[in-house]
């Protein structure tokens, strides 16, 4: 089974520009969830979908936003991008989205550098 | 609300040394407890697990962790460290039943030949 993949791998852009991120999960999983990784914030969560729903919300501004489609396929944008928001995004996938644990199966990662 | 605290951003051990990796947890309710481990230029990938039953997990790579309730701690071991063990190193924990998943910050693991 192919494992979570995001697209692109790596992305420069310059302040003020918005951007979007592609995370395609698992195949037969329901529930993306995305995160931020920076050397200061470290992980935070930002939001997780299921069934085309935000589920859940983090605590960041509403230039992040994200949708997911019938097919599962998950993408986040960020519009007027600043600096800070250069990082590494993760975008995780589970099977379901039960009350209770359910792994979460992470893919590589969007490298988005903010110049 | 729920936190994790990892002690020490940065860990040394000699190869064929024991790893100790320290996480403690703050949650109102019974929490899930994981470990992750991140290569560089990688996504995270799951150690092990604890949610119900025994309190200590065996993980992956000779990894185990064991859950104290009364120490609220999840703290990461491994008898003999390999270099290939060197990585960051993320506990975490969800707790309400939700896929909101809260990581410490991380702990990188030098392993010194």
């Amino acid at each position: 089974k192919a494992g979570v993949t995001q697209t692109p791998r790596y992305l420069i852009k310059t302040r003020g520009q918005q951007v979007t991120l592609s995370c395609s999960p698992i195949s037969g999983h329901r529930s993306v969830s995305w995160y931020q990784q920076t050397p200061g914030q470290g992980l935070q969560f930002l939001f997780e979908y299921f069934s085309e729903t935000q589920r859940n919300k983090g605590n960041f501004p509403g230039r992040f936003s994200g949708r997911q489609f019938s097919n599962s396929r998950s993408e986040m944008n960020v519009s007027t991008l600043e600096l800070g928001d250069s990082a590494l995004y993760l975008c995780a996938s589970s099977p379901t989205r039960d009350r209770g644990y359910n792994e979460q199966f992470f893919g590589p990662g969007t490298r988005l550098t903010v110049l | 609300a729920q936190s994790v605290t990892q002690l020490g951003s940065h860990v040394s051990v000699s190869e064929g040394a024991l790893v100790l990796l320290r996480c403690n947890y703050s949650s109102s309710v019974p929490p899930y407890l994981f470990w992750y481990v991140q290569y560089p230029n990688q996504g995270l990938q799951l150690l092990l697990k604890y949610t119900t039953g025994a309190t200590l997990v065996k993980g992956i790579n000779g990894f185990e962790a064991e859950f104290k309730k009364s120490e609220t701690s999840f703290h990461l071991t491994k008898p003999s460290a390999h270099m290939s063990d060197a990585a960051e190193y993320f506990c975490a924990v969800i707790a309400g039943g939700y896929q909101k998943v809260t990581f410490g910050t991380g702990t990188k693991l030098q392993v010194i030949p």
